[in-house]
């Protein structure tokens, strides 16, 4: 167990809907990434945030957009799904800014019929 | 655009013997490279990681490879059981430690 925790684990989901994947970091956490995972292929970082605010984004859709709040717990908004945004979302978590020090989360497998 | 990238997409190894996953990266001022294992149903976890500065490092039954020169990474990982069966992934990222870029990932199967 990594410490990283996502919720929902599974989601299932309409085109044209709106779904939202939360993620609490390790405990003492700061950084909190999120990357997307087609099916066989690799991860490909949307966002981080560190202490609140945005520090560095990715391939992330204007349809996507995230925010981590005060107790540092992450959030992930995909809005006008498309059968295309089926994927594995992962969060992951680091103390500081390295992106090489984040454990991941076991993930949130988005299906869009 | 700079990419890191594997060879083989998939490999089936007997129990006990051992394995070797490559991976090849194109950005040569990479300073830092890892290893992660993905199974089914979790998120990567790391694995081994090396320095630019070192060719070879070794862990529990894994043995990270770099050669700088053709800038090729492998992983070897001896006497495979069958819960090493996962899809694997290299990642390299610059100095800074800041940014990594995953590549596509190996899966590997252990046939008991």
């Amino acid at each position: 167990d990594s410490g990283v925790t996502q919720t929902p684990k599974h989601l299932i989901t309409a085109t044209g809907q709106r779904v939202t994947l939360r993620c609490s970091p390790r405990s003492g956490d700061l950084s909190v990434y999120w990357y997307q995972q087609s099916l066989d292929q690799g991860l490909q970082f949307l966002i981080q945030y560190y202490n609140g605010e945005e520090r560095a984004k990715g391939n992330i859709l204007e349809r996507f957009s995230a925010q981590q709040f005060p107790d540092l717990h992450s959030e992930l908004n995909l809005s006008s799904l498309e059968l295309g945004d089926s994927a594995l979302y992962f969060c992951a978590s680091s103390v500081g800014f390295a992106e090489t020090e984040a454990f991941f989360g076991q993930g949130t497998r988005l299906t869009v019929v | 655009g700079e990419s890191v990238g594997l060879h083989l997409p998939t490999l089936s190894v007997q129990e006990g013997d051992n394995s070797i996953i490559n991976c090849a990266y194109s950005n040569s001022a990479s300073d830092y490279f890892i290893w992660y294992k993905q199974e089914s149903g979790k998120g990567p976890q790391f694995i081994i990681d090396i320095r630019s500065n070192m060719d070879k490092r070794q862990g529990q039954r894994v043995t990270v490879l770099l050669n700088k020169t053709v800038k090729h990474l492998s992983l070897q990982i001896a006497a495979t059981q069958p819960g090493d069966s996962a899809v694997y992934f290299c990642a390299e990222a610059g100095r800074g430690n800041e940014k990594l870029t995953f590549g596509t990932g190996t899966r590997l199967t252990i046939i008991p």
